[in-house]
């Protein structure tokens, strides 16, 4: 079974960085693109960064280009998401998400999610 | 990166009805089209890939058609557990941008 669990959210400062994880287990991790999704409160889901499932291909949404890193840890079979410059508009909830299919690069939707860590950016 | 637009905003439904929800895209996506529904405090939960395709345990009252920059989400018969936010995704290229959501409310 599928299990995607967050970890890393809390109260930041702006102007801060912070690192977000994803723990997998239940799947073969290092066959699977992931991705980062996050909610700010009350409104739509806001799709962050992609890397492929090798690492060697990522993309970010151009709105926060610059600010976000996205890397994985084949060995931990862990995600990770850099954010730098904290601004109180990247409060959110912040979700991982699975790609549908093994090996994809592009194309394909998220079929697992996690619960999502709270993020705060309030001084 | 891609524009995706849903209509309407909000739909207020009854029990039993047809209810149509509109996802336009500002290029091109062909049928790289997915659809979303979520619950209040949950994570979304995948319903249509490729624009047409029904994942597994999704009840078939749920449809998806489309292609280019026309889809459309049906659900044939709305039944109370539907009461939920929706989202189309494309996902041409690495981007995968989500529509703005639509909300289906207790009419």
């Amino acid at each position: 079974q599928v299990h995607l669990v967050e970890s890393g959210g809390g109260v930041v400062q702006p102007g801060r960085s912070l690192r977000l994880s994803c723990a997998a287990s239940g799947f073969s991790f290092d066959s699977y693109g992931m991705n980062w999704v996050r909610q700010a409160p009350g409104k739509g889901l806001e799709w962050l960064a992609f890397i492929s499932f090798d690492g060697s291909d990522r993309s970010y949404a151009e709105s926060l280009q610059g600010r976000l890193t996205i890397s994985r840890d084949r060995s931990e079979n862990t995600l990770y998401l850099q954010i730098n410059s904290l601004r109180p508009e990247d409060t959110a909830v912040y979700y991982c998400a699975r790609d549908l299919r093994r090996y994809s690069a592009y194309g394909v939707p998220f079929d697992s999610w996690g619960q999502g860590t709270r993020v705060t950016v309030s001084s | 990166d891609i524009q995706m637009t849903q209509s309407p905003s909000t739909l207020s439904a009854s029990v039993g009805d047809r209810v149509i929800i509109t996802c336009r895209a500002s290029q091109t996506v062909g049928t790289y089209l997915a659809w979303y529904q979520q619950k209040p405090g949950k994570a979304p939960k995948l319903l249509i890939s490729d624009a047409s395709r029904l994942e597994s345990e999704v009840p078939s009252r749920f449809s998806g058609s489309g292609s280019g920059t026309e889809f459309t989400l049906t659900i044939s018969s709305l039944q109370p557990d539907d009461f939920a936010t929706y989202y189309c995704q494309e996902s041409i290229r690495y981007s995968r941008t989500f529509g703005q959501g639509t909300k289906v409310e207790v009419k």
